[in-house]
């Protein structure tokens, strides 16, 4: 069975970057799209971006300048960097692995709360 | 605003049948599959319906869904109050390079 788990900092201050770390068990790093996902308070889903086996990796194009995502193969982790952050960016991220990468997200992480805030 | 239209809210009675639209463009999901996601609060979503039309295993059948042209659907048959829950339709757009997009999410309430 695919699980996986962010971990990171929940609280960033304002201008600072924003680094969170999903640790994948039970998959190959080459099986996915592995991804991140984010819920404002009250908001939709929304997706960051992701990184591929080969280092393909495609970002929200309102967000691409900020992030970048990486993966770790010998730790079996991925992680999400988002720079500048503003209150804006506070919200609920989750990883989550990708079939295809065409949005078919099998396996998602239980989610972690960032709040930017000074 | 999402690039993928989603009515804001949608309820229903227990047993009754309840659908819910994802309206988009021919750059998503006139290209692209559907995948639907249901999301509870204080948990992770959980797909759905993935390829437009397919039930990953474990989910029960009253969830189905379809796709025509530049629109798709999630229908629930058989309403049960454990279906009230956030409801998200998912593809990939071709614009921009390319990306990932959702609809914004339909709250259905299960009266």
């Amino acid at each position: 069975q695919v699980q996986l788990q962010e971990s990171g900092p929940g609280l960033v201050k304002p201008s600072e970057t924003l680094s969170l770390t999903c640790t994948v068990s039970g998959a190959s790093m080459s099986s996915y799209y592995w991804s991140w996902v984010r819920q404002a308070p009250g908001k939709g889903l929304e997706w960051i971006g992701y990184f591929y086996d080969s280092g393909t990796t495609s970002n929200n194009p309102s967000l691409q300048s900020r992030v970048s995502i990486s993966v770790d193969r010998s730790k079996n982790q991925f992680s999400l960097k988002l720079r500048s952050v503003t209150a804006a960016d506070s919200a609920v991220y989750y990883c989550a692995s990708d079939y295809g990468g065409n949005s078919m997200f099998e396996y998602w992480g239980q989610g972690t709360l960032v709040t930017v805030s000074s | 605003q999402s690039v993928l239209t989603q009515p804001p809210s949608a309820s229903g009675t227990p047993g009754q049948r309840v659908t819910i639209s994802c309206s988009g463009s021919n750059s998503n999901i006139g290209r692209n599959i559907v995948n639907w996601y249901q999301k509870l609060p204080g948990t992770a979503p959980k797909l759905l319906i993935y390829s437009n039309d397919q039930r990953p295993s474990g989910v029960p059948d009253r969830f189905s869904g379809s796709k025509s042209g530049t629109s798709a659907s999630l229908a629930i048959s058989g309403l049960q109050s454990e279906d009230e829950a956030d409801y998200y339709c998912a593809t990939w757009d071709d614009s921009l390079s390319g990306h990932v997009v959702f609809g914004g999410g339909t709250k259905l309430t299960v009266l």
